[in-house]
């Protein structure tokens, strides 16, 4: 069975700086489709990045972008000139084929002005 | 464009009642799930429909558990009787599929708690 791991369960950054969350996970498929979700208090959880297992290039998405090492089974999201807003849990996500999506446990990021 | 709407946001029962969820998806997204979150971990997948069938179902703890999307739109998940363990928030996800894939649009989730 697919695992998804997230050992950081809180980080903290200060605005306008950059963090790293850390991610792996675990898998015997070639092909497959790495995500991170946010999930800000009592609002609902939105896709922040997505990526292609085939693609090499690291999927970016504005000050959010992507460290996937195929052959470590890590998935790193870096959050540049961080803001306010983006005080979240944010949870990475795996899915083979879109059926079944595999969350870790999250990390809570707080965003200290 | 809606998003995706769950009622109710709080439940509050006591344990041995029944308690009901409705979700309406994204107006054109044929896959619906149902998904539990228990506090300060990641959501796990209860069940899966296209359409209206079920297709995926095989974490739904069927004793108490159960969910139907009649018409293939809205979707409502009960839980009868409910259990001390049942204390979660239920999320509500749709997802349009092809073309996206493990793309879902969440609803605010409702949140239960059993006393």
């Amino acid at each position: 069975a697919q695992t998804v791991t997230q050992s950081q369960p809180e980080m903290s950054v200060q605005e306008a700086e950059t963090v790293t969350l850390s991610c792996t996970y675990d898998t015997s498929e070639s092909d497959y489709y790495l995500f991170w979700y946010k999930q800000p208090p009592s609002r609902q959880m939105i896709l922040v990045i997505r990526q292609e297992a085939y693609k090499q290039q690291n999927a970016t998405e504005n000050r959010f972008s992507v460290n996937f090492q195929k052959a470590a089974k890590s998935f790193s999201l870096k959050i540049s000139d961080s803001q306010l807003g983006d005080a979240a849990m944010y949870f990475c996500a795996y899915t083979r084929s879109g059926s079944r999506l595999t969350f870790g446990e999250g990390t809570q990021l707080t965003v200290n002005p | 464009e809606a998003g995706v709407v769950q009622s109710p946001r709080y439940k509050i029962i006591e344990k041995k009642q029944p308690v009901a969820f409705w979700c309406n998806p994204i107006s054109g997204h044929n896959t619906l799930y149902w998904y539990r979150q228990n506090l300060g971990q990641g959501p796990e997948l209860l069940i899966r429909y296209e359409n209206e069938e079920a297709v995926d179902d095989s974490q739904l703890p069927k004793d108490r558990f159960s969910a139907e999307r009649l018409k293939g739109v809205d979707s409502t998940l009960k839980i009868q009787p409910a259990e001390l363990g049942d204390s979660a928030v239920y999320l509500c996800a749709s997802s349009p599929g092809v073309g996206r894939t493990g793309e879902l649009f969440f609803g605010e989730g409702s949140r239960l708690t059993v006393l």
